[in-house]
């Protein structure tokens, strides 16, 4: 079985643009969870969707969104990018819905944000 | 903000030697797990504790968990150099959300 896929591996972006970032999860896996990680606030949830509903949200702005699709894969969003977003963000997948009992994670999307 | 605290920091050891990290969270738990990360790539899925179980093995790892204290442990014995990453705890709450502490620096030296 392939692994989560995060598109794209790095990215540079200026201020005040927004980005895409894609992630598919393993098949069959139908949780998708987004983090942030940055070596000042470690690993923050953004969000987890389970069949093309958001079910947990974490403390970001409304610049941060994401959706599900049919088929699992997800995309997150972020507009008007400021400095601050600069960050690895990481996207996991797991089978179970209920507990989470083991997500398997993608490489990560490095943002850059200028 | 972070449900789980581990300490310490970072943690330099030589191979052939343990290597003990803590984790201490706050709220109630579903299970509490471990995961590793190499320098900047994903997390890998280490172990898993139930909030009903004290003590779990896998391998080189010893993990424990003591609900009354809010705290675990990982134990990883007879380190080797492979080992060197970063070292997450992460809570689960009854609706499965997961959130992860500040992690654990691991350096082992051959």
């Amino acid at each position: 079985k392939a692994g989560v896929t995060q598109t794209p591996r790095y990215l540079i972006k200026t201020r005040g643009q927004q980005v895409t970032l894609s992630c598919s999860p393993i098949s069959g896996h139908r949780s998708v969870s987004w983090y942030q990680q940055t070596p000042g606030q470690g690993l923050q949830f953004l969000f987890e969707y389970f069949s093309e509903t958001q079910r947990n949200k974490g403390n970001f702005p409304g610049r941060f969104s994401g959706r599900q699709f049919s088929n699992s894969r997800s995309e997150m969003n972020v507009s008007t990018l400021e400095l601050g977003d600069s960050a690895l963000y990481l996207c996991a997948s797991s089978p179970d819905r209920e507990t989470n009992e083991k997500l398997f994670f993608g490489s990560g999307t490095q943002l850059s944000v200028l | 903000s972070q449900q789980g605290e581990e300490d310490p920091q970072a943690l330099s050891i030589q191979e052939g030697e343990n290597a003990t990290m803590n984790c201490s969270y706050k709220t109630s738990i579903n299970n509490l797990q471990w995961y590793r990360q190499n320098s900047g790539r994903g997390l890998v899925h280490l172990i898993l504790i139930r909030s009903n179980e004290r003590e779990k093995h896998s391998g080189r790892l010893r993990v424990t968990l003591d609900t009354s204290k809010k705290s675990s442990s990982l134990l990883i014995t007879a380190s080797r150099a492979a080992d060197t990453a970063s070292y997450f705890c992460a809570t689960a709450d009854s609706w499965g959300k997961l959130q992860f502490g500040a992690g654990t620096q691991v350096v082992v030296t051959p």
